[in-house]
């Protein structure tokens, strides 16, 4: 099992649709999560960090399952703006320092 | 204030000459990290820095890759005699602490003919 597994997509949506990804991960240990989010030729940008009660920031919602070792983030009234791969991250945990990041799925969202 | 730096931001060579990258981190932090991502492709894991450890290298491919920290700020990445494939953006981040949020620069893209 990958370490972190995610759906590429492309998901395609309307405007103002809802849409949520999925992403799960293999370390039970990990203690850290997030979510970012990268425009095509750009870097990486921190979109939310996921915490264990679920936390939201306007249209998005994130949300951790520690026991199926997953976490969702959902968008809600999707902009043609948040066109994008959305990567999953997940801390290794124990003395591991370094952060994985999920190949990403990849966000249209059309007019 | 100052995000995560890196320079240059384009660089093209030829097969087979040295190349150095540069990153300038956010003050304060004390973690450092180097990926690379070729085109349409997800984040490689290269090699991190925290404090005055010893640096974590097992994600650098080949012993042509070896990177610096000096003075637990600016980072070097130097990849000798380059290939073809080395091709790809190299990003750095850094995190104010061990496995907390990360924050990228704007990347270098190589480009080696």
């Amino acid at each position: 099992r990958k370490e972190v597994e995610q759906d590429p997509g492309p998901f395609n949506v309307p405007e103002g649709a809802t849409v949520a990804f999925n992403c799960t991960y293999s370390n039970s240990a990990s203690q850290s999560f997030f979510w970012y989010r990268q425009d095509c030729r750009k870097e990486p940008k921190l979109l939310m960090s996921v915490y264990s009660s679920g936390n939201e920031d306007g249209r998005f919602t994130a949300q951790l399952n520690r026991a199926s070792q997953y976490i969702s983030l959902l968008i809600r009234d999707s902009k043609l703006s948040d066109s994008a791969t959305y990567l999953c991250v997940v801390n290794l945990g124990g003395s591991q320092g370094n952060l994985i990041f999920g190949k990403g799925t990849k966000l249209s969202v059309k007019p | 204030g100052a995000g995560v730096s890196q320079s240059p931001s384009n660089k093209v060579t030829e097969k087979g000459k040295d190349v150095e990258l540069r990153c300038d981190p956010i003050s304060g932090h004390t973690a450092l990290y180097w990926y690379r991502q070729s085109l349409g492709q997800g984040l490689e894991f290269l090699i991190y820095f925290q404090g005055n450890s010893a640096p974590d290298k097992s994600g650098l491919p080949s012993d042509r890759f070896s990177a610096e920290r000096t003075g637990g700020s600016v980072s070097t990445l130097t990849i000798q005699r380059t290939q073809q494939e080395d091709s790809a953006v190299y990003l750095c981040a850094s995190s104010l602490r061990r496995g907390g949020e990360q924050f990228f620069g704007p990347g270098t893209r190589l480009t080696v003919l």
